[in-house]
C-alpha cells in the first residue's frame, strides 16, 4: 500500500523557516517525480514545487520561488520542503505527492493527509 | 498558459445525476486531465483520468457511479446516483512543464 506521511507542520512567525518531510513506503521512490501542493483555508489546491526522480529538475510556484527549496532523499525514502522568509499568505495545509512521472510531471496519483502551517504573530 | 477552468460551486438531489466540467485553455485542447476527489479531513485521491477522446481509466477503488468523457477542450465528470458521501470538492489536473502541475480552481459539490 503506498503512504505519504507528512510531518514538521506548526505555529511560525512571520519571517521565520520551516522544514517539512514526507516519509514515503509501498513505492520505489527513485522512480517517481513528487511535489509540494498547499490549500489554504476556503481556497483550492494549489503546486506550491516539484522535484524529479534524480532531483535534476526543480521547479516552484512564482509565489514561492527564492523562498522555498524541495529536495529528496530517495535512499531515505523521504522529500523534503525548506521553506524560509514565510508570510501569513503560507498559512495552508500542505501535502506531499507522487506523480506518475519521473523526469517531469504527469498525474498526481496519490497524496498525504497533510500538515498544517499556520504563519502568524 | 495552460490554465484549467472549472466553475466554483454545483448541486444536485440525492440519487439523480450532475456532470462536472474542467476545461482546457485555449491551444491545449488536447490534454488529458486527472479528477481528484477532496473530502473533508482527507487528502485528494485520484478518482480516473480522461483522455481528449473520452476514454477514460478510473483508479482502484473509484465507485461505479463515477465516470467521464471529453467534448472538444472540455473533461467531465457525471456522477450518476448521487449519495450524501458525493458531497466534496472536485478538482481537475493536468501536467505543465518540467515538473509543474496545474490544477484547476475547484468545483465544491453539494448533495442535496
Amino acid at each position: 500500500e503506498v503512504q505519504l506521511v507528512e510531518s514538521g507542520g506548526g505555529l511560525v512567525q512571520p519571517g521565520r523557516s520551516l522544514r517539512l518531510s514526507c516519509a514515503v513506503s509501498g513505492f520505489t521512490l527513485e522512480d517517481c517525480a513528487m511535489h509540494w501542493v498547499r490549500q489554504a483555508p476556503g481556497k483550492g489546491l494549489e503546486w506550491v514545487s516539484g522535484i524529479s526522480w534524480n532531483s535534476e529538475n526543480r521547479d516552484y510556484a512564482d509565489s514561492v520561488k527564492g523562498r522555498f527549496s524541495i529536495s529528496r532523499d530517495n535512499a531515505k525514502n523521504s522529500l523534503h520542503l525548506e521553506m524560509n522568509s514565510l508570510r501569513p499568505e503560507d498559512t495552508a495545509l500542505y501535502f506531499c505527492a507522487k506523480d506518475t512521472g519521473g523526469s517531469g510531471s504527469y498525474f498526481v496519483d496519490h497524496w498525504g493527509q497533510g500538515t498544517l502551517v499556520i504563519v502568524s504573530s | 498558459q495552460l490554465v484549467l477552468t472549472q466553475s466554483p460551486s454545483a448541486s444536485a438531489s440525492l440519487g439523480t445525476s450532475v456532470k462536472l466540467t474542467c476545461t482546457l485553455s485555449s491551444g491545449h485542447g488536447t490534454y488529458a486531465i486527472a479528477w481528484l476527489q477532496r473530502q473533508p479531513g482527507r487528502g485528494p485521491r485520484l478518482l480516473m483520468k480522461v483522455n481528449s477522446d473520452g476514454s477514460h481509466t478510473k483508479e482502484d477503488g473509484t465507485p461505479d457511479h463515477f465516470s467521464g468523457s471529453s467534448s472538444g477542450a472540455e473533461r467531465y465528470l457525471t456522477i450518476s446516483s448521487l449519495r450524501s458521501e458525493d458531497e466534496a470538492e472536485y478538482y481537475c489536473q493536468t501536467w505543465g512543464t518540467g515538473t509543474h502541475v496545474v490544477f484547476g480552481g475547484g468545483t465544491k459539490l453539494t448533495v442535496l
